[in-house]
């Protein structure tokens, strides 16, 4: 059962435009939620993070935005660069907050 | 700054072969993770351990076994590798045991096993 989807394992951007990356969740349950990003050959690293008290955080280009009561999460890039193609997970703390549950992963290419 | 690291970047194994992976944190963490990732899957806990010689089972236990002697060292094994576990594999590690506290992942062994 995944509890954490990414129905889109692909999104391709132009430059400068946004990236708005998508996350579902369905446990009612989940509290945090964490992006990380994955470039080839490396592991992956912390994005940014929102806690289920808040609907937004903002870092830098970086803003993820929370709706609990459709159970969605999306992360808004503005504006996209070269260097943000990478592959994007969106993540949820499970069992008792000490394990991270990964959705699949979403694929994002800017484009020149 | 954190590091994480994994023994091998690479790594090109036989079927029923026995395969160590190793991976060590120079942070003190207290927790350690063994993920797979996989085209589609995402990425898929295998084992985690909360302390030294403490382990429980993730996802996808089935095929894997771990060890954690020391603190700073979690070592994943394949009693005998098969090719379905032909995969990029991670390690990361925790600082504590709150839902906040950020996981922190090496770079990564890309296993084939043939």
């Amino acid at each position: 059962d995944q509890q954490v989807k990414q129905n889109s394992p692909s999104l391709s951007v132009q430059e400068g435009r946004i990236s708005i990356l998508n996350c579902d969740y369905t446990n009612s349950m989940f509290d945090y939620f964490l992006w990380y990003k994955k470039y080839p050959a490396e592991g992956p690293t912390f994005l940014i993070s929102i806690s289920s008290i808040k609907d937004k955080n903002e870092d830098g280009r970086f803003t993820v935005f929370l709706n609990k009561s459709a159970k969605h999460l999306s992360l808004h890039i503005v504006p996209s660069q070269p260097g943000d193609s990478a592959v994007y997970f969106c993540a949820a703390p499970t069992g008792g907050g000490n394990k991270l549950t990964f959705g699949t992963g979403t694929q994002l290419k800017v484009e020149l | 700054d954190v590091k994480v690291t994994q023994s091998s970047r690479y790594l090109v194994k036989r079927t029923g072969e026995k395969v160590f992976l190793e991976c060590v944190q120079d942070m003190d963490h207290e927790n350690m993770f063994w993920y797979r990732q996989d085209p589609g899957l995402g990425l898929r806990l295998i084992y985690f351990s909360y302390d030294v010689k403490m382990k429980e089972k993730g996802d996808i236990p089935e095929g894997y076994s771990v060890s954690r002697e020391k603190k700073e060292r979690f070592s994943l094994i394949l009693e005998s590798a098969s090719t379905n576990q032909t995969s990029m594999y991670l390690c990361a590690s925790k600082p504590g045991s709150t839902s906040t506290d950020t996981q922190y992942f090496g770079p990564g062994t890309r296993l084939t096993v043939l």
